[in-house]
Formats: C-alpha cells, sequence, structure tokens
C-alpha cells in the first residue's frame, strides 16, 4: 500500500534552516508530481510547493517563495523540502502528499502523517 | 492566486443531508476536490474531479459544482462523518489553493 513517512521537523531559531525529507513506498514514485503542504496550529491547509515527476517543474507559494526549495530522488523514491530562512509563521505540521492530476486539476490522493516544524527563539 | 471561501462551520443532524459549499472564481475553470480532516490525523480525499470517490470512500459523499461554487454532500451524515472539510483547486499560473475550512458538526 502506499506509505509517505516525513521526517526532519523540530525546533530551529528564526533565521535557521531544516532539510524535511519524505520516504515514498508502495507506488512507483517516479511517475508521480509530488507536493508539501503545510498546517499551522489550529488552522487550515496551506500549499507550499510541488515537483514533477523528473524535477523538471517546480512550484511555489508566494509565502515561501525564494526561501524554500522543493527537490526529489527518484532513485532512493524520496522527496526533500530545503527551508532557509525561517520564520515564526512557517511554525506548522508538513505534510508529504502524493499528487495526481485529472481535468488539470492537482488533487492529493495519499498524504504522509507530518512532521512538526516550530520556528522560535 | 484565487481565493476559496467556505463557511467555517456547518451542522447536521444524524442521518440527514448536508451540503458544504466553496466559492472562488478559479472553480470556474477547474474542478475542487474536497478533504476530510480528523482531529490528530492527516487529511483524506473524499472527491476528486467531477464527482469522483477514492477507493474506501463511502457513496454517502458526493460533489458537484455550478458556476463559482462547488458543494461536497453528504446524504445521511453519520456520526463519523464529523471532521474538518477543506476544498482546493488551482489557479491559471498553476498554484494550488485551499479553502479556508468547514468543521462539520453531527448532530
Amino acid at each position: 500500500q502506499v506509505q509517505l513517512v516525513e521526517s526532519g521537523g523540530g525546533l530551529v531559531k528564526p533565521g535557521g534552516s531544516l532539510r524535511l525529507s519524505c520516504a515514498a513506498s508502495g507506488f512507483t514514485f517516479s511517475d508521480y508530481y509530488m507536493s508539501w503542504i503545510r498546517q499551522a496550529p489550529g488552522k487550515g491547509l496551506e500549499w507550499v510547493s510541488y515537483i514533477s515527476s523528473s524535477s523538471s517543474y517546480t512550484n511555489y507559494a508566494d509565502s515561501v517563495k525564494g526561501r524554500f526549495t522543493i527537490s526529489r530522488d527518484n532513485a532512493k523514491n524520496s522527496l526533500y523540502l530545503q527551508m532557509n530562512s525561517l520564520r515564526a509563521e512557517d511554525t506548522a505540521v508538513y505534510y508529504c502528499a502524493r499528487v495526481s492530476v485529472a481535468a488539470g486539476m492537482y488533487y492529493f490522493d495519499y498524504w504522509g502523517q507530518g512532521t512538526l516544524v516550530t520556528v522560535s527563539s | 492566486s484565487s481565493e476559496l471561501t467556505q463557511d467555517p462551520a456547518v451542522s447536521v443532524a444524524l442521518g440527514q443531508t448536508v451540503r458544504i459549499t466553496c466559492q472562488g472564481d478559479s472553480l470556474r475553470s477547474y474542478y475542487a476536490s474536497w478533504y476530510q480532516q480528523k482531529p490528530g490525523q492527516a487529511p483524506v480525499l473524499v472527491i476528486y474531479g467531477k464527482n469522483n470517490r477514492p477507493s474506501g470512500i463511502p457513496d454517502r459523499f458526493s460533489g458537484s459544482s455550478s458556476g463559482n461554487t462547488a458543494s461536497l454532500t453528504i446524504t445521511g451524515a453519520q456520526a463519523e462523518d464529523e471532521a474538518d472539510y477543506y476544498c482546493n483547486s488551482r489557479d491559471s499560473s498553476g498554484c494550488v489553493v485551499f479553502g479556508g475550512g468547514t468543521k462539520l458538526t453531527v448532530l
């Protein structure tokens, strides 16, 4: 069955960096776009970024553009999110999700359990 | 990027039908997808495309769309349907947007 397992979250000071990882299994990883979505404590879902199956295309939310970088290693079935210049408002649970496409629309059919990132001094 | 607007909270009596709506300009061009999230859990996809349910999602969940409004309908709501529900779509630049979420209470 499809499994997505995030890791790398933790406590970091404002201005610091963190790298999240997502290990995928149960499907052909290289066939799918992948995405990061976050949820601040007590708040709604916020899309962060996605990456195409071959890494040729990426897209980011305005709130993280220029600070976060999404990447993947298809040989290792892994997705990454490099987060730099972190701010308090980046505090959230970060979910890794598989992206499927239908009628030009992106939807997230499998999600990991999330990893908590806390940005605080 | 486009915005998607959802009612913050909706309630339904056990066994009755409830409609949760999502409004936004992007919905004139793209279908919404819907996610259910229970406390402490990751979201689960319940509806995608025109009106498609992933395997394992009960058929009491259905989706529809008209103009700039997408709707998730639960026909015969059960206690286990109490959760937060989020819609999502995309804009013309390929950015993804989520609605603010609707907290469904089953009375």
